[in-house]
């Protein structure tokens, strides 16, 4: 299996705090992408990342940030959690395009009380 | 507008009959992938297939076998035969060029033994 990991598993915050959710890779791979999932809603991309200090917004960036200052680190920060933002959150990677598929991380499930 | 559509929210069937589950994409592209992921209640994101455009070959692997029609946009999953550990939900996804990788809101299977 690929190496993705994500950390913390899970996290309860308050709203308001920042909060930041960490994807780690030993693949080097280059493409990098963190999804929520909701009911309903299926996965939506938040921020995806072409390398080192190469990140672009995805379809629901808003109130997150991510940056990415190692091939192997992914990190997504929210600014200032809301209620809204309670939900499960999955790294990906993919070596090249994603015609080839992601492999994901297991995901981190985020509470916002 | 959704490009990829499950339409089947939930779906219960009894242990060993077959069931088909539903996938409709929308697409400008003469070069796109289509792929199908299995969310078992572990909640990790498992690839099952990836299909390209050109190739409207159906696919079959064991009982699981998928239907790829241009025609009709489509891209059904069915299992055959199914078994407990098939109990999960499926996403079906779009890939149009590296930068998106569009995700329907899936289907939770439920097989009852």
């Amino acid at each position: 299996d690929a190496g993705i990991t994500q950390s913390p598993r899970h996290k309860v915050t308050e709203t308001g705090t920042p909060v930041t959710l960490r994807c780690h890779q030993t693949e080097n791979h280059r493409y990098m992408y963190w999804y929520r999932q909701d009911p309903g809603h299926g996965l939506r991309l938040i921020h995806y990342s072409y390398g080192v200090k190469d990140t672009d917004k995805g379809e629901v960036s808003d109130g997150y940030s991510v940056s990415r200052s190692k091939t192997e680190d992914f990190l997504l920060t929210l600014e200032s959690a809301t209620s809204s933002q309670t939900s499960v959150y999955f790294c990906a990677i993919t070596h090249g395009q994603t015609n080839y598929g992601y492999t994901f991380g297991s995901g981190t499930r985020l509470t916002v009380v | 507008a959704q490009k990829v559509t499950q339409a089947q929210t939930e779906i219960s069937v009894v242990e060993k009959e077959d069931v088909t589950l539903d996938c409709v994409y929308e697409t400008r592209d003469t070069t796109y992938y289509l792929f199908w992921y299995k969310q078992p209640p572990s909640g990790e994101l498992v690839f099952l297939i990836r299909r390209n455009s050109f190739d409207e070959q159906n696919e079959i692997s064991g009982r699981y076998s998928w239907n790829f029609q241009k025609s009709t946009s489509s891209f059904n999953f069915t299992i055959t035969a199914s078994q407990v550990v098939d109990s999960a939900v499926y996403f079906c996804a779009l890939s149009e060029d590296r930068d998106r990788f569009y995700f329907g809101t899936g289907t939770s299977l439920t097989v009852i033994p």
